[in-house]
């Protein structure tokens, strides 16, 4: 059974620019969150994915856009990158309808 | 809005003493509580979970108490290793309207234990 992976591991930006971020969700995991865990801090829900449709945001700006595939994976995506979007990026992965979520390691995008 | 109060923020502890983290909240809605452990450079990890139809819940040398009343619950580690040395987060989810499907974690404790 494989985790969650998450790629690429570390990425540098420049402000204004944007980003893509990919997860591949584990095997048999058909939901697929995101998170943004800022320096010091507990992780802040940013949307969730399940059939290839939002179901579920937090409180982020329309900038942070998402998709999901149809082998479950998904893609994070981030507009007009900013400063204070310097963070680590964590996928979670799990079953509909339950509460096992299963962590990638996560992204660290940091933006100069 | 913090939805999940987390304390103590850091927390340093002997080998083989008892590590104790403590959570608050305030949304009715949440009925999953789970404590997550970090290590550097890699994601959480479902350490353990529980709900609150019980008051306290055992795996190993770590233990959840949960008092619904109080709108309370603590991780207990016991015999404390310095392998435990991580960032702890509790976290709260449940099941309708904006608690449904995610979760609301706390700031984190860093622990640290001492050989």
């Amino acid at each position: 059974e494989t985790g969650v992976t998450q790629s690429p591991t570390h990425l540098i930006k420049t402000r204004g620019q944007q980003v893509t971020l990919r997860c591949s969700s584990q095997s048999g995991h058909n939901t697929v969150s995101w998170y943004q865990q800022a320096l010091g801090q507990g992780p802040q829900f940013i949307f969730q994915y399940y059939r290839e449709e939002e179901n579920g945001r937090g409180n982020f700006p329309p900038r942070f856009s998402g998709l999901q595939f149809p082998n479950y994976s998904s893609e994070l995506n981030v507009n007009a990158l900013e400063l204070d979007d310097s963070a680590l990026y964590l996928c979670a992965s799990s079953l509909r309808d339950r509460r096992g979520y299963t962590f990638g390691s996560g992204t660290r995008l940091t933006v100069v | 809005q913090q939805q999940v109060k987390q304390s103590p923020q850091s927390l340093i502890v002997q080998k083989g003493g008892i590590s104790i983290i403590n959570c608050a909240y305030e949304n009715t809605a949440f009925d999953y509580f789970p404590w997550y452990q970090q290590f550097p450079g890699k994601g959480p990890a479902l350490l353990i979970a529980i709900r609150p139809d019980v008051s306290e819940k055992k795996e190993g040398r770590f233990t959840i108490s949960f008092n619904k009343s109080a709108k309370q619950f603590s991780l207990h580690i016991m015999d404390s290793q310095p392998g435990d040395s991580a960032t702890y987060f509790c976290a709260a989810s449940g099941d309708r309207g904006s608690t449904l499907g995610r979760l609301y974690f706390g700031r984190g404790t860093q622990l640290t234990v001492w050989p």
